[in-house]
């Protein structure tokens, strides 16, 4: 069946503008992931949901990231004003119920010049 | 709070030979504790997982890795290295204590596999 899928898979941008991810779970998982890998790091947590709701926003390192999943299926990563800094490869995991494995889709290589 | 070290950045091996990828954890709970394979431009892939059942977990294409709670280890090995088994590889412990099972990676450890 099909995975965890992230679009775009690699995006270039210029500092302080705004920029969307999304992410497609794999279908029927009520858990979805963000997480943030730079490079030669291990990927750090951002925020987890639950259905629709953020059940936990914990990782966000500051307010010029937000993100939502109205439908409680697809998510998008939004990134305000971003700064080189947020350079990175943004990584969305699913789970079937959020105690369970997560599974991880090819992520999103942003670039901010 | 919980957290993972990987004791090594980079080990390379033989092809046929055995590989040990260490990993020390430290956790306020009982831990959930996972090994991640990461291929270059592909996902991770979960390649076991420990869950407070045995002790010596199995995973695919023959790795396993062994729960020590005394030394606060979990080691990944593999009898005999494959060219295919060269990747980046992450220890990673669950966030347990709460409610929402977020993972926690190590830095990584990145495995060489010579011919």
């Amino acid at each position: 069946g099909a995975g965890v899928s992230q679009t775009p898979s690699n995006k270039v941008t210029e500092k302080g503008k705004y920029v969307e991810l999304r992410c497609d779970p794999i279908s029927g998982h009520t858990a979805l992931y963000w997480y943030r890998q730079s490079l030669g790091q291990g990927p750090e947590f951002l925020i987890y949901f639950q259905g629709t709701g953020a059940a936990d926003d914990s990782g966000l390192p500051n307010d010029r990231f937000f993100a939502v999943r109205p439908e409680g299926s697809v998510s998008t990563l939004k990134i305000q004003r971003t700064e080189r800094g947020d350079s990175a490869v943004y990584l969305c995991a699913s789970s079937p119920t959020g105690y369970t494995e997560q599974f991880f889709g090819p992520g999103t290589r942003l670039t901010v010049l | 709070a919980q957290s993972v070290t990987q004791l090594d950045s980079h080990v390379s091996v033989s092809e046929g030979t055995p590989v040990l990828l260490r990993c020390n954890y430290s956790s306020s709970y009982s831990p959930s504790l996972f090994w991640y394979v990461q291929h270059p431009n592909k996902g991770l892939q979960l390649l076991l997982k420990y869950t407070s059942a045995a002790t010596l977990v199995k995973g695919i294409n023959g790795f396993e890795a062994e729960f020590k709670k005394s030394e606060t280890s979990f080691h990944l090995t593999k009898p005999s290295a494959h060219m295919s088994d060269a990747a980046e590889y992450f220890c990673v412990v669950s966030d347990a204590g709460g409610s929402q099972g977020n993972l926690i990676f190590g830095k990584g450890t990145k495995l060489s596999v010579k011919p």
